[in-house]
């Protein structure tokens, strides 16, 4: 079975600083797929962005980009240049053998950005 | 984007009543849709994998005749919480794949409270 770990339950960073939100995974299997998540207080889920197991350069998308390491099994979360709205829940999420399978999450980390 | 509507974004009933959400992919087909509950300040948790045109597959410790599923047609999938009671209070989020890239969109998210 594979398993998502956060352990960062919450992180602070300044206004227009970068901050790197932590995950890691776990399975057996050679085909997955890592998927970050915003959750803001009004609850919705907000995709980000998607990391394939086999892509071999790492995912970017505006100021996200995953700082994917396939041997430490980690898939950490950049935001760069970091703004007040970004302030919300994060998970880090996999899917087994592409996207059409279940979902399993992470706890999440909380992140707030200080003006 | 691919946009997943669910409906209704927040509902109150007594405790005994059954409860429907509705799940509807607005610009694609899915076959498959997925049913999450969140505790406050709690990850999200797989709850069932609806398949359209067949029976849903629950995940284990979810009662199947409490949380009832139904995935009609390509672009809606029900929920129907059975004799509610106020522990089933909860935030309940689908979501659905478009395909192509993996990525998974969720709903708003249906927020129910038992009294």
């Amino acid at each position: 079975a594979q398993k998502i770990t956060q352990t960062q339950p919450g992180m602070f960073v300044q206004e227009k600083e970068a901050v790197t939100l932590d995950c890691t995974y776990d399975t057996s299997d050679p085909s997955y797929g890592l998927f970050w998540y915003k959750q803001p207080s009004s609850g919705e889920m907000i995709f980000l962005i998607y990391q394939g197991s086999y892509d071999q350069q790492n995912a970017t998308e505006g100021r996200y980009s995953l700082n994917f390491q396939k041997a430490r099994k980690s898939a950490n979360l950049v935001i760069s240049a970091s703004q007040l709205g970004d302030s919300a829940m994060y998970f880090c999420a996999m899917t087994l053998s592409g996207g059409y399978q279940k979902v399993t999450f992470g706890t999440g980390t909380k992140l707030q950005v200080i003006p | 984007g691919a946009v997943v509507s669910q409906h209704p974004s927040r509902v109150i009933c007594k405790s005994g009543t059954s409860v429907k959400i509705e799940c509807r992919s607005l610009d694609f087909q899915a076959t498959t849709m997925f049913w999450y509950r969140q505790f406050p300040k709690q990850s999200l948790m797989l709850m069932a994998t609806s398949n359209e045109g067949s029976k849903a597959t629950y995940e284990q410790g979810v009662e199947k005749d409490k949380f009832l599923i139904n995935h009609a047609s390509l672009t809606l999938s029900t929920l129907t919480v059975t004799s509610a009671h106020p522990e089933d209070s909860s935030f309940y989020i689908c979501s659905a794949s478009s395909g192509g890239t993996g990525e998974l969109f969720f709903g708003e998210g249906s927020r129910l409270t038992v009294l």
